[in-house]
């Protein structure tokens, strides 16, 4: 299973974009990226999930360069709503899904 | 309305009690997990099971104990062979992709 690091913790401002990157040197193959997020005393909700280059919904972008070592998840003028922690996983249907700590995002006015 | 439901909410043990948290989805997934999760931590595998009547240990198992008689359910069995339980618990399911939809969650508390 492909390792992911994630930085613990980032604060930033209502308005701005905040990008999330999240490294997974040892990548394989055939494994997706996939982010979710979780607030408080919930379950993960499924974000975004791309294999390679760009990924757009309606809520987040995924960057994913061509070595695919690292991605970087974008949330585009962040609310107070977005404070949450994000989570980046690594891995196939036939892997355990591991989630690591995630990164906590805190978002100020 | 589909979706994974979880219950009961929250959960008062005594020690050197069993308790049985469920787990039910109408999402017609194969595959179902249950989750730990401390405080300030990230989520802990505890079992999953891709396909009725078969499941596997995840990485803390120890203490705990699962089946999986129907598709739509996954029942986890905290034991008192689990020495530090209080815990909040999530279950998720996945079709045949690796994308998982979480339940609410249960929140366990041994007095």
């Amino acid at each position: 299973l492909a390792k992911t690091t994630q930085p613990i913790s980032m604060d930033s401002y209502e308005g701005q974009e905040v990008n999330i990157t999240c490294s997974h040197n040892n990548i394989a193959t055939n494994d997706y990226i996939t982010w979710y997020q979780q607030f408080p005393s919930q379950g993960p909700r499924f974000i975004i999930q791309g294999y390679k280059t760009k990924v757009t919904n309606e809520v987040a972008s995924l960057f994913i360069p061509a070595d695919r070592k690292s991605s970087t998840l974008s949330l585009p003028r962040v609310s107070l709503s977005d404070t949450a922690v994000y989570y980046c996983l690594v891995g196939t249907i036939d892997d355990k899904i591991i989630f690591g700590k995630g990164t906590r995002l805190h978002i100020l006015p | 309305d589909g979706g994974i439901t979880q219950s009961p909410k929250y959960l008062f043990r005594k020690e050197g009690q069993n308790v049985t948290l469920s787990c039910e989805q109408n999402l017609n997934h194969d595959a179902m997990y249950w989750y730990r999760q401390d405080p300030g931590q990230g989520l802990r595998l505890i079992y999953y099971s891709q396909i009725v009547n078969d499941f596997q240990k995840g990485d803390i198992a120890e203490g705990y104990s699962v089946s999986r008689e129907k598709k739509e359910s996954f029942p986890l069995t905290v034991t008192s062979a689990q020495k530090n339980p209080t815990a909040f618990y999530l279950c998720a399911s996945s079709p045949r992709t690796d994308t998982q939809y979480f339940g609410p969650g249960t929140r366990l508390t041994v007095l």
